[in-house]
């Protein structure tokens, strides 16, 4: 069974902080993303990556950075978290892109205050 | 444009009653993929089914079917004698071959004792 970790399911940071959520995937799959799921507006993209030390822009980029150093983990980092930041964050993976499933993580609830 | 709608934002129902989740999605291109998760009170997405746009069969799983028709760009989620635990949001999601995943807003389903 593919198996998606995150390092935190919740977490609460200050405003102005820096914040890594970490992703870790088991199943040696090319392509990871990080969503962010607010009420009302469902999932929205923010990055992804398709290789090691690959990235691109999702929707909504701004205020994100991410970080692909080996092929299993993918970190998503907040460089100084604003309270509009506050939400459940999810990371995905998936073998190839678009035409297959991705599996996703259990998500991490970020408080920013 | 790809979108997809979900109009029932909220659907409550008694334990043991039929219910059917829609989903409508736009989409030009005639290859395209159709999934549905299913996300529980613990957060995490949990990969339901996936469709290709040429495989127009209706499939049953369990208490679970779909019903996919193209005609009318529907791709609906019947849950057969509810359950307490179906009690979830159900998101419907529409992609393409190497492009990333167009979701929709979701449905929250509560299944009532």
């Amino acid at each position: 069974d593919v198996k998606v970790t995150q390092s935190s399911r919740y977490l609460v940071k200050r405003t102005g902080e820096k914040v890594f959520l970490e992703c870790v995937q088991d199943m040696d799959h090319e392509n990871m993303f990080w969503y962010r799921q607010d009420p009302g507006l469902g999932l929205r993209l923010i990055y992804f990556s398709y290789d090691v030390k690959m990235k691109e822009k999702g929707d909504i980029p701004e205020g994100y950075s991410v970080s692909r150093e080996k092929k299993e983990r993918f970190s998503l980092i907040l460089e100084s978290a604003s309270t509009n930041q506050t939400s459940m964050y999810l990371c995905a993976s998936s073998l190839v892109t678009g035409e297959v499933e991705q599996y996703f993580g259990p998500g991490t609830r970020l408080t920013v205050t | 444009a790809q979108k997809v709608t979900q109009a029932q934002t909220e659907i409550s129902v008694v334990e043991k009653e039929d219910v059917t989740l829609d989903c409508v999605y736009e989409t030009r291109d005639t290859t395209y993929y159709l999934f549905w998760y299913k996300q529980p009170p613990s957060g995490e997405l949990v990969f339901l089914i996936r469709r290709n746009s040429f495989d127009e069969q209706n499939e049953i799983s369990g208490r679970y079917s779909w019903n996919f028709q193209k005609s009318t760009s529907s791709f609906n989620f019947t849950i057969t004698a509810s359950q307490v635990v179906d009690s979830a949001v159900y998101f419907c999601a529409l992609s393409f071959y190497g492009q990333n995943f167009v979701f929709g807003p979701g449905t929250r389903l509560s299944v009532l004792p």
